[in-house]
């Protein structure tokens, strides 16, 4: 059972420069979410779904897009990196239920030089 | 002020020993409370659910007070495979939009020594 799997794990981008972090799940979970973590400030939302074909911004969205095509897939995008984007980017799910826990990728570390 | 807060740390405490961790939320729409762990360089993962009633796990019980609206987490009998970040996240309805909003806390640091 792989849960969730996020690539890639390590990433350097020059400013400047786009890319796409990848995020899929096999639990069929209806919420998948995106947060950034930097030291002192916690996890931060990014974007999240609630489900296929429907998104929308969470805390830091700027910078970011998201998309969700199918229930599995979640991609978070960088159009023009910065600095300030360098980070660990966390991809999560979670089904509906409000009691249930949410699941975790991996975590890509991402720098912007 | 932060919907969810806890002390930073870190806490610096023997094997053996019993530490409590605090944290506090400020919506009391606020419906259902976690505990998850934090391994450095690794992902958070779920450590308990925090019922009304309290529960526990082994050496790890927590509790929950919804007039005073914090959470707590004690680690009894504390071991070296103890230390790590544990992370207070709660979770309420979106006002807009639907679904789950978590809320994680920025975590406190829990280092446990010979």
């Amino acid at each position: 059972n792989a849960g969730v799997t996020q690539t890639p794990k390590f990433q350097v981008l020059k400013t400047g420069q786009s890319m796409t972090l990848q995020c899929a799940q096999d639990m069929n979970h209806e919420y998948m979410s995106w947060y950034r973590q930097d030291p002192g400030m916690g996890l931060r939302l990014i974007h999240y779904s609630v489900g296929a074909g429907i998104t929308d911004q969470g805390e830091v969205p700027n910078g970011y897009n998201v998309s969700r095509s199918t229930t599995e897939d979640f991609p978070l995008r960088l159009l023009s990196a910065a600095p300030s984007q360098t980070s660990v980017y966390f991809c999560a799910s979670k089904n509906r239920d409000m009691n249930t826990e949410a699941f975790f990728g991996q975590g890509t570390r991402l720098t912007v030089v | 002020r932060k919907e969810v807060e806890q002390d930073p740390g870190p806490f610096n405490v023997p094997e053996g020993a019993t530490v409590a961790f605090n944290c506090t939320y400020s919506n009391s729409a606020s419906q259902s409370f976690f505990w998850y762990r934090q391994d450095c360089r690794k992902e958070p993962k779920l450590l308990m659910s925090v019922y009304s009633s309290g529960n526990e796990d082994g050496r790890f019980t927590a509790q929950l007070n919804r007039a005073s609206q914090y959470i707590s987490l004690l680690i009894r009998d504390s071991k070296l495979s103890d230390s790590a970040t544990y992370l207070c996240v709660v979770n309420r309805w979106r006002l807009t939009g639907g679904g789950n909003k978590l809320t994680f806390g920025t975590g406190t640091q829990l280092k446990v020594e010979l």
